[in-house]
């Protein structure tokens, strides 16, 4: 099975903080992609990545980056965390070939911003 | 982006066949449709996807009329571990990223 890890389950940060949050997967897929979910407001698209080094700006990119230096691994940054960035994201992979199982997407890192 | 609509919520006694209807009006010739679960503190987990008329796996069936502007999710015999939050969406199968509802709420009671 495709794993997705998040490297933390919850974190607390203050405002302010440069806050990283990391995302590994372990089945060579091109595609992986960052949610923020919020109580009502279901999953947004943050960021998105097809290969290597590319990034592609999602719904709701204010305030964060990402890098993609090795294709298993894509963080999101915060660039400067703010009380409003407090939220559970999600990391998701996705291969192309073949396109059997949709995206496989990681548990969650839990993030409060004091 | 073809949006879906589906009902926020609906409640259910274990044992029973549930069946989550979704509206896609506006989907395209090349879309498939894809359902997801979520349990609490979960990421969502991909459960069925389809094309047209029924696809069926050991977790649910999906049910596409030949219009394709609908799709009905159906679980047999629900238990209290099937209580999830169920997303249908219109996938293009990678060409662009997914874009999740709120999802309808599932709630099986004992």
């Amino acid at each position: 099975d495709v794993k997705v890890t998040q490297s933390s389950r919850y974190l607390v940060k203050r405002t302010g903080e440069k806050v990283f949050l990391e995302c590994v997967q372990d089945m060579d897929h091109e595609n992986m992609f960052w949610y923020r979910q919020d109580p009502g407001l279901g999953l947004r698209l943050i960021y998105f990545s097809y290969d290597v080094k590319m990034k592609e700006k999602g719904d709701i990119p204010e305030g964060y980056s990402v890098s993609r230096e090795k294709k298993e691994r894509f963080s999101l940054i915060l660039e400067s965390a703010s009380t409003n960035q407090t939220s559970m994201y999600l990391c998701a992979s996705l291969g192309q070939v073949p396109y059997n199982y949709g995206y496989t997407f990681g548990s969650g890192t839990r993030l409060t911003v004091v | 982006l073809a949006k879906t609509t589906q009902p926020i919520s609906m409640d259910s006694y274990e044992g029973q066949e549930v069946n989550i209807t979704c509206s896609h009006n506006n989907i395209a010739t090349n879309d498939y449709i894809t359902w997801y679960q979520q349990f609490p503190s979960q990421g969502p987990r991909f459960i069925i996807q389809g094309y047209k008329t029924k696809v069926t796996n050991e977790v649910a069936s999906l049910f596409i009329p030949a219009d394709r502007k609908s799709s009905t999710l159906s679980l047999p015999r629900v238990s209290l571990s099937d209580t999830a939050v169920y997303y249908c969406l219109v996938d293009g199968r990678g060409n662009t990223p997914l874009v999740f509802g709120k999802g309808t709420r599932l709630s099986v009671i004992a």
